[in-house]
């Protein structure tokens, strides 16, 4: 299985803030990277699909790079209601794995 | 505007089964496929399986194999996952998530979740 490491783990930050996570990935995964934003008691809901595509209707103030094995979400300026937890998903291979998330805390 | 729609919350006894449905409505293309991805309380998320109604073969993570049994029904575009000889660690939100086509390779719509509680 291919295993999808994030950091940090959690995050204190401040409205206004850029914020970047990074995700890795224990072998290459080519562009089959996802970045998903749970609330708590919510479904995920997904900001950014093959890397860098924003989904619909996600802000632009998040943006995702990278390729191979490293990527990284970024947030530009940190808004009250992205105080969430963030994942990561590789769907290059099954079984489609997460990582741990990456908690974002005031 | 397609939604999915699971079933209820459940309780069940350690090594019973829980049958679980997920039912996507507003239309949605003709190669969609449908996911299974569990989370237990505090804990992150986990891809259990899926399937593409149109094709009707699942697959399901090799850890879930033997246990979880994923079917379709295409006349009411409804999918099931079955997970039998339950254990308390299998206590978590079961959500369904959909691929738009079977060439997106990410799931862009959730379902709000099923709570399934094991427990003697």
């Amino acid at each position: 299985d291919i295993q999808m490491t994030q950091s940090p783990s959690s995050l204190s930050t401040s409205v206004g803030d850029r914020v970047t996570i990074t995700c890795r990935a224990s072998q290459s995964i080519s562009r089959y990277l996802n970045w998903y934003q749970q609330k708590p008691g919510e479904a995920p809901n997904l900001l950014i699909y093959d890397v860098s595509s924003l989904q619909s209707g996600v802000p632009s103030r998040f943006s995702g790079s990278g390729s191979g094995t490293d990527f990284t979400l970024t947030i530009s300026s940190l808004q009250p209601e992205d105080f969430a937890t963030y994942y990561c998903q590789q769907s290059y291979s099954t079984p489609y794995t997460f990582g741990q998330g990456t908690k974002l805390e005031i | 505007q397609v939604q999915l729609v699971q079933s209820g919350a459940e309780v069940k006894k350690p090594g019973s089964s829980v049958k679980v449905s997920c039912k996507a409505s507003g239309g949605t293309s003709s190669s969609y496929s449908i996911n299974w991805v569990r989370q237990a309380p505090g804990q992150g998320l986990e891809w259990m399986g899926g399937i593409i109604p149109i094709f009707g073969t699942p697959s399901s993570a090799q850890k879930f194999q033997g246990r979880v049994t994923i079917t379709a029904d295409k006349s009411t575009s409804t999918v099931y996952m079955e997970l039998s000889s339950l254990r308390s660690e299998d206590t978590a939100v079961y959500y369904c998530a959909s691929r738009p086509t079977s060439v997106d390779w990410y799931f862009d719509l959730w379902g709000r979740g099923t709570l399934v509680t094991v427990s003697s």
